[in-house]
């Protein structure tokens, strides 16, 4: 299975500020996925990822794909309150249809 | 579209207790699937199928049973429940042409 890790852990950010999340994959990426998780409800999905260097932005986030690093990272712009929660990635495997998540990222944002 | 629905949202069971969580998808998703959330670890992948008829195991499979009889149901069932069972449960759905997955809202499950 594929195994992801994010980094960092947790962070806190003043808002307004910009925040950057990782997502490192130990094999080839196939398709990688954002999600957004607030506290005690479901996830939400982001954006996913599929082709090597490709970026996409929804409103103030923007997540890339570095294919032969392995790894994605997600990027808030001028962060607010909204913007708390916990981001996940998520990535399958070139025959696999299993859905394979990172710990996680927690964020918080401070007024 | 109610999405994937799960219940209960909630539930406390004793030591040796067996239940099954629900889980139910109205989007005609073949795929759908059972994850655990605890603190640190993420999601870990229980069980999925890729159909009605079709299951396998996921990360951490032992002490769950799945079943898919319909393309819209795929309860979770709980033999004996242990304290180590205590989690937040998720299940998802998915389509194979368009692989993002919907969750359901999540179980909350303490085990005493």
């Amino acid at each position: 299975s594929q195994e992801l890790e994010q980094s960092p852990q947790s962070l806190i950010v003043q808002e307004g500020k910009n925040l950057t999340i990782n997502c490192t994959s130990s094999k080839t990426l196939y398709g990688l996925y954002w999600y957004k998780q607030k506290y005690g409800e479901g996830l939400i999905f982001l954006m996913m990822l599929q082709k090597g260097g490709e970026e996409k932005s929804h409103e103030k986030i923007t997540a890339k794909l570095d294919e032969k690093k392995q790894q994605s990272s997600l990027h808030i712009t001028a962060s607010q309150p909204s913007h708390a929660g916990i981001y996940l990635c998520g990535a399958v495997g070139p025959n696999d249809y299993k859905l394979s998540f990172g710990a996680g990222t927690t964020v918080t944002v401070r007024a | 579209n109610a999405g994937v629905t799960q219940t209960p949202k909630f539930q406390v069971l004793k030591t040796g207790q067996s239940m099954t969580l629900q889980c139910a998808q109205d989007m005609n998703h073949e795929y759908m699937s059972w994850y655990r959330q605890d603190p640190g670890m993420g999601l870990r992948l229980i069980h999925y199928s890729v159909g009605a008829g079709i299951t396998d195991q996921g990360e951490v499979p032992n002490g769950y049973n799945v079943s898919r009889s319909t393309t819209e149901d795929f309860p979770l069932r709980l033999l004996s429940a242990a304290p180590s069972q205590t989690s937040v449960y998720f299940c998802a759905s998915s389509n194979p042409l368009d692989s993002r997955a919907s969750f359901g809202p999540g179980t909350r499950l303490l085990v005493l």
